[in-house]
């Protein structure tokens, strides 16, 4: 089964808004990867956070993680109409396993 | 330096028939993942290899799914008699870091499946 659920589904916002995914999982974790597919390409790595970590950011993107709720989020600022993609949450339990994912549309 | 390369990109078969897909990992990456794709929804784990060996093959749907990796390095998923369920984009990725703990994945383009 897949690990990793990612909430909304699909998020349509303007440039220059802030963006918000989740993701939620089942079991105990090593670490959680976020990932972003471009419509028919391989998935890009964007960053990912230990389960000793609570917060961590890369440019315009911050990721916390809560294991006690065992969820994690994705906020990317300042969205550009490029960041329009879909986004993954992968969690590292001695595999990767995916969510279904986040497609986020950023309208310029 | 070279990515992960797919081999072949697309591949158009016949319910039945049984087809090779190939992965070139980056060179020196000990972990390599095999992931099957459909429109719309999030990569589904297939195996996880750790040098030669399957380190976790239970996402493979069934008998007639089946990966190697003999050196270590090259893997090669393979399909017989493949189904029209079969179609999607097969995904593989690579990592110099292996589980638990596993670093950043790099994946391929992927090889796009059609069974008609």
């Amino acid at each position: 089964s897949q690990q990793g659920e990612e909430d909304p589904q699909a998020l349509s916002i303007q440039e220059g808004e802030n963006a918000t995914m989740n993701c939620s999982y089942k079991t105990s974790i090593n670490n959680l990867q976020w990932y972003r597919q471009n419509s028919g390409r391989g998935l890009v790595h964007l960053i990912l956070i230990r389960s000793n970590e609570r917060e961590k950011h890369s440019g315009r993107l911050r990721v916390t993680l809560d294991t006690s709720k065992k969820s994690s989020s994705l906020l990317i600022t300042a969205s550009r109409a490029a960041d329009t993609a879909s986004y993954f949450c992968a969690k590292d339990n001695n595999d990767m396993r995916f969510g279904a994912g986040t497609r986020l549309t950023v309208k310029p | 330096g070279a990515g992960v390369s797919q081999t072949p990109s697309n591949k158009v078969t016949e319910k039945g028939k049984y087809v090779e897909l190939r992965c070139d990992p980056i060179s020196g990456h000990t972990a390599l993942y095999w992931y099957r794709q459909s429109l719309g929804q999030g990569p589904e784990f297939l195996i996880y290899f750790q040098g030669t060996g399957a380190a976790d093959d239970s996402g493979l749907p069934n008998d007639r799914f089946f990966a190697v990796r003999p050196e270590g390095s090259v893997s090669t998923l393979k399909i017989q008699r493949t189904e029209r369920g079969d179609s999607a984009v097969y995904l593989c990725a690579s990592s110099p870091v292996p589980s638990p703990n596993t670093g950043e994945l790099f994946f391929g383009e992927g090889s796009r499946l059609t069974v008609l």
